[in-house]
């Protein structure tokens, strides 16, 4: 069965300090995608990032970067030199790919607080 | 124009009313979904349609009734709700659906509070 745990429930660090988010999951598929999505106040996911189970490559985006790591099961997201607009529930997620129903399995989320 | 609208924002219904949560995406996206975020809970999936049928049914409550009149509008129909269904109904849409590779875009959600 999937299952996506981020142990982190809330993380409150001061603006520009580095900081990363959890995230380990679960799957039998040999197959899989990985998401990370933000949710600001406005309620709004937004999509970050996508990351296919063949691609163990480390992804950087700006001051975004992620790592993935088969051997453990994780795939973490860290944040360089945060900002107060990256404060937000930060969401994992898990697809197999071949579930014909859709499915997206979420994480209960990580709610990040930067201080001014 | 955000890609996903969800109206209204917010909705405070009893729980003999009868209500609808509309959804409209314009992406060109060929399947849609409900999703529903409850505190400290983490996202349920309700209702997938691909293709404008419906693919699954997550062990909704049938007081929760969808509809997807055409690949670009989602209704969720509301009828006798129960106070624990108060929360934020969130709407997405994903490219290519049943390979499981397509990210969703979302709505902003709608605000639900049933007194």
């Amino acid at each position: 069965a999937q299952k996506v745990t981020q142990a982190q429930t809330e993380i409150s660090v001061v603006e520009k300090e580095d900081v990363t988010l959890d995230c380990v999951y679960e799957t039998r598929d040999t197959t899989y995608y990985l998401f990370w999505y933000k949710q600001p106040p406005s309620g709004e996911l937004v999509f970050l990032i996508r990351r296919n189970s063949f691609d163990e490559q480390n992804e950087i985006s700006g001051r975004y970067s992620w790592n993935f790591q088969k051997s453990t099961s994780s795939f973490n997201f860290t944040i360089t030199a945060s900002q107060v607009v990256d404060s937000a529930v930060y969401f994992c997620a898990l697809s197999e790919a071949l579930n014909r129903d859709d499915k997206i399995i979420f994480g209960k989320g990580t709610r990040l607080h930067i201080l001014p | 124009e955000t890609g996903v609208t969800q109206t209204p924002r917010h909705l405070v219904m009893g729980m003999t009313n009868k209500k609808s949560l509309k959804c409209e995406q314009h992406l060109g996206h060929n399947a849609m979904y409900w999703y529903k975020q409850s505190a400290k809970k983490p996202l349920e999936l309700m209702f997938v349609y691909s293709l404008e049928e419906r693919v699954e049914n997550n062990s909704v409550p049938s007081r929760f009734s969808p509809e997807c009149p055409n690949s670009s509008h989602l209704f969720l129909h509301l009828h006798t709700l129960q106070p624990e269904d108060s929360a934020l109904y969130l709407c997405a849409s994903s490219q290519d659906p049943g390979q499981g590779r397509s990210p969703l875009h979302f709505g902003n959600g709608t605000r639900l509070t049933v007194t």
